[in-house]
């Protein structure tokens, strides 16, 4: 079956650090892939997807590639804010399946 | 604007009560879906809807029911059997017209049984 591991958290940064979150994956066919966020409180939102091998997504400022030889889906951004402290999940979900297998959600803390 | 709504945001239940919580999307979307979260885990799958007046069981279904009577709305009914109702449940929706199926997700609702 379908299966996405995260790396484990807490993760805590100090501003502008370079952050990453390992994501890796176990699908049969050619999952899309999915990082969301989660702030406080919250529900999810989507921060950005890749839908086929070596596609990369963005947005604000994050960034994650699909990396189909590898099943990886791995989340950086350049240069952390303490906005950017929540939880991110990753998450696949297949073409002929509406479901999504998410990940266990690391934490993130960006200190001033 | 559009987007899901889900209602009430905090909700308390006594043991033995069932409670339903509400969810309303106005994106125009086919399918819905209700999301368990518990601390330190990721979401687990209750139960999905592709198309009004269908609906299927997710990972998580026992001590839940669900109805879609109407495309905007999948309320989700978490009834005295089950055993450990206390979670962040999340709502979600997408549509079936591409291949990505991108969910959008609603604010949730807290529900603690005292």
């Amino acid at each position: 079956g379908n299966s996405v591991t995260q790396m484990e958290g807490p993760v805590t940064l100090s501003e502008e650090a370079f952050l990453t979150i390992n994501c890796t994956y176990t699908a049969t066919g050619y999952p899309s892939l999915f990082w969301y966020v989660q702030y406080p409180g919250e529900g999810l939102q989507l921060l950005l997807k890749a839908t086929k091998a070596d596609d990369k997504g963005s947005n604000k400022g994050f960034e994650a590639t699909y990396r189909k030889e590898t099943t990886s889906f791995h989340l950086e951004k350049g240069s952390v804010q303490v906005s950017d402290s929540a939880v991110y999940f990753c998450a696949l979900s297949r073409s002929n399946d509406y479901k999504l297998s998410f990940g266990a959600g690391t934490t993130v803390t960006v200190r001033a | 604007d559009g987007g899901i709504t889900q209602s009430p945001k905090y909700l308390f239940r006594k043991e033995g009560q069932n409670v339903t919580l509400s969810c309303e999307q106005n994106l125009n979307h086919d399918a819905m879906y209700w999301y368990r979260q518990d601390p330190g885990q990721g979401l687990r799958l209750i139960y999905y809807s592709q198309i009004v007046n269908d609906f299927q069981k997710g990972d998580i279904a026992e001590g839940y029911s669900v109805s879609r009577e109407k495309k905007e709305s999948f309320p989700l009914t978490v009834t005295s059997a089950q055993k450990n109702p206390t979670a962040f449940y999340l709502c979600a929706s997408s549509s079936k017209t591409g291949t990505t199926d991108t969910q959008y997700f609603g604010p949730g609702t807290r529900l603690t049984v005292l």
